[in-house]
């Protein structure tokens, strides 16, 4: 079975520094999606970058960035320039291909969370 | 857009009632699926509905139930309401094809 483990339970980081918020996952499979997902306390899931396994680049969605090391199963996320807006609850999550299962296996396998505070 | 919806944001239910949540999908989405999330946790995967038809189950015990009506928006009922059913429910949507799911702000359920 398929796991997630962030074992950063909370991090702080100053505004404007950088920070990088730790995951690791265990699979046999070697297509599959991983996720961060934030969490604000809107209690809403916001997609903030994914990553496609069988794509070697590192994904980067403006000052967010992921460090994906398939061997060691590791997916980490950078957040630069860190804003106040960025404060809340950080989730990595993993995902099966669609490409397996004919499409049906699509649930999310989840962390347990880093709660990411930013000083002023 | 409305994204996803979720129906009611709040609930308060008492131990070995029932209640039913509600999820309205993002428009253009057919495929939605539950997420229970207690206090400090991750979100856990309960089930999946496409074409009106369960497609894949968490390991939830059978009182936990949905349904996905024509129009694809769905409910989840829980019967026999437990403390321990006390969490957050999430809903998110999707199409078929697509990598990523949009989620609701989801239903916060309290079992007194």
């Amino acid at each position: 079975a398929q796991t997630v483990t962030q074992s950063q339970p909370e991090m702080s980081v100053q505004e404007a520094e950088t920070v990088t918020l730790s995951c690791t996952y265990d699979t046999s499979e070697s297509d599959y999606y991983l996720f961060w997902y934030k969490q604000p306390p809107s209690r809403q899931m916001i997609l903030v970058i994914r990553q496609e396994a069988y794509k070697q680049q590192n994904a980067t969605e403006n000052r967010f960035s992921v460090n994906f090391q398939k061997a060691a199963k590791s997916f980490s996320l950078k957040i630069s320039d860190s804003q106040l807006g960025d404060a809340a609850m950080y989730f990595c999550a993993y995902r099966q291909s669609s490409l397996l299962n004919a499409g049906n296996n699509r649930k999310l396998i989840w962390g347990l969370g880093t709660s990411l505070a930013v000083n002023p | 857009d409305a994204g996803v919806t979720q129906s009611p944001t709040h609930l308060i239910k008492t131990r070995g009632q029932q209640v039913t949540l509600r999820c309205s999908p993002k428009s253009g989405h057919d495929t939605v699926s539950w997420y229970q999330q207690a206090l400090g946790q991750g979100p856990q995967f309960i089930f999946q509905y496409y074409e009106e038809e369960e497609r894949q189950r968490g390991n939830f015990p059978d009182r936990f139930s949905g349904h996905q009506f024509p129009n694809y928006s769905s409910e989840l009922n829980v019967n026999a309401l437990l403390l321990g059913d006390s969490a957050l429910y999430l809903c998110a949507s999707s199409t078929r094809s697509a990598t990523e799911a949009f989620f609701g702000q989801g239903t916060r359920l309290t079992v007194v």
